[in-house]
């Protein structure tokens, strides 16, 4: 079974259009995250939400928008896609903000701007 | 600022023992962790410092000093499955949030 659970794996599309990559975990966890890695692999967070609450909201543009349904799913929208978008979207959750456990991720979304 | 520094790439043998070294300066410390990221791959944990000291986990072990603002990761009996990226991450007071290094490439050689 997995844990965190993301799609599209893949996503190839043209500048301007938009799009949304979805995020379920089944851990229970209270807590889910958006991270954007770029082409030099460093992995840098974007979104928190702490049940379905905005937590953490970094310096990034609002052609992204996060929406939490409830505490499993974590979505993320993206408004007229730019070249710079290209990267792996990854997924995270764990049970709490605070504490020793560790976040886990999911295998990520490759994206591709033509 | 936040600034966490890895080296990007290291080189060992297969059975033998590598340290990969961080240092980190953060506005906030709540725990380090270390991560392993296999090429394509989602990142996996591997261990969690939040008090001074050694952590140790079979062939990995993860050792913190605050004061220095250093970590370092210690892999043992090296396999060619240890290829990887190595992520030393600091958490935040901030929401939880992880600080990334950018990761070092180990590449293990017969």
């Amino acid at each position: 079974d997995t844990a965190v659970s993301q799609t599209p794996k893949y996503l190839v599309t043209q500048m301007g259009n938009d799009k949304s990559i979805k995020c379920e975990q089944n851990l229970g966890h209270d807590t889910m995250y958006w991270y954007k890695q770029d082409s030099k692999k460093f992995l840098k967070i974007m979104f928190s939400y702490n049940n379905k609450e905005l937590i953490i909201n970094e310096t990034v543009p609002n052609r992204f928008s996060p929406k939490s349904p409830d505490k499993a799913h974590l979505n993320l929208h993206i408004n007229s896609l730019e070249l710079g978008d290209s990267a792996v979207y990854f997924c995270a959750s764990s049970p709490r903000p605070q504490g020793h456990q560790p976040q886990h991720f999911g295998d990520g979304t490759r994206l591709s701007i033509l | 600022g936040q600034n966490i520094d890895q080296p990007t790439e290291m080189t060992a043998t297969e059975g033998a023992i590598v340290q990969i070294n961080c240092t980190y300066q953060t506005s906030g410390f709540n725990g380090l962790f270390w991560y392993q990221q296999h090429a394509g791959e989602a990142p996996t944990f591997l261990s969690y410092n939040v008090l001074d000291g050694l952590e140790e986990k079979g062939r990995f072990s993860s050792f913190l000093s605050r004061s220095k603002g250093y970590s370092y990761l210690l892999l043992k009996e090296l396999q060619m499955k240890d290829s990887a990226s190595y992520l030393c991450a600091v958490r935040d007071n901030q929401g939880g949030k992880l600080i990334f290094g950018q990761g070092t490439e180990l590449s293990v050689k017969p």
